[in-house]
């Protein structure tokens, strides 16, 4: 079975730049997270999707951070304009059952530095 | 808010030695317990969950215990061997019908020496 996918892997930008991170769950899941994760830190949910549907988006930044699931499935996290503190490994996840009672499936995360 | 607290921050055995990391919760209505390991590059991944009904389980090398009235819980690794170093986190959350969401710790990297 496919694990989920994101890209890119790596990205630098400039600050007050905008970027953009794609994730792909795995097949079947209906919940799909966005989470940061600062250096040395535990991850922090950004935003939390039922399907295609926003759950939880207390701790995004919306003035600067946006993020869509079409059809359910493939999800985007833009970030614009990018300051310094966004520096950090973004990392989706997904997971099959009740949201956050059972076990969230991680990618390998897109490590985003803003100079 | 919801706090997860995460002790130590760096842990350091001998191989075939134990190892414990302590975990402490600020949300009296959590429900579930999982720890996660992630290694170099990698995103986290699952090594063993506990709710809030079951005050211990074991998988293996591995155990966790949960204490409620305290609102801690601690991983345990016996027998430690080289690939279990990685950074380890705990997670708390309610239930989803409590609206909740999985607050991490901060991780302990563990370091396993052969």
């Amino acid at each position: 079975e496919a694990g989920v996918a994101q890209s890119p892997r790596y990205k630098i930008i400039e600050k007050r730049q905008s970027v953009a991170f794609w994730c792909n769950p795995i097949s079947g899941h209906a919940t799909l997270y966005w989470y940061q994760q600062i250096l040395g830190q535990g991850p922090k949910l950004l935003i939390q999707f039922q399907n295609n549907g926003v759950v939880d988006d207390s701790q995004l930044p919306k003035d600067r951070f946006s993020a869509e699931r079409l059809k359910g499935v493939d999800s985007t996290l833009k970030i614009q304009p990018a300051k310094l503190e966004d520096s950090a490994v973004y990392l989706c996840a997904s997971s099959f059952g009740t949201p956050n009672t059972g076990e969230l499936f991680f990618g390998e995360g897109s490590r985003l530095t803003v100079l | 808010g919801e706090n997860v607290e995460q002790h130590p921050s760096t842990l350091s055995v001998q191989e075939g030695d134990s190892a414990v990391i302590k975990c402490t919760y600020s949300d009296s209505a959590s429900n579930y317990f999982p720890w996660y390991k992630q290694e170099l590059g990698k995103g986290p991944q699952l090594i063993i969950d506990i709710r809030s009904n079951v005050g211990e389980k074991k998988d293996q090398r591995i155990a966790v215990t949960l204490n409620k009235t305290a609102k801690h819980f601690s991983l345990h690794i016996t027998e430690t061997q080289p690939e279990d170093s990685a950074v380890y986190f705990c997670a708390a959350s309610r239930g989803y019908n409590q609206g909740g969401k999985l607050i991490f710790g901060q991780g302990t990297e563990l370091s396993v020496k052969p």
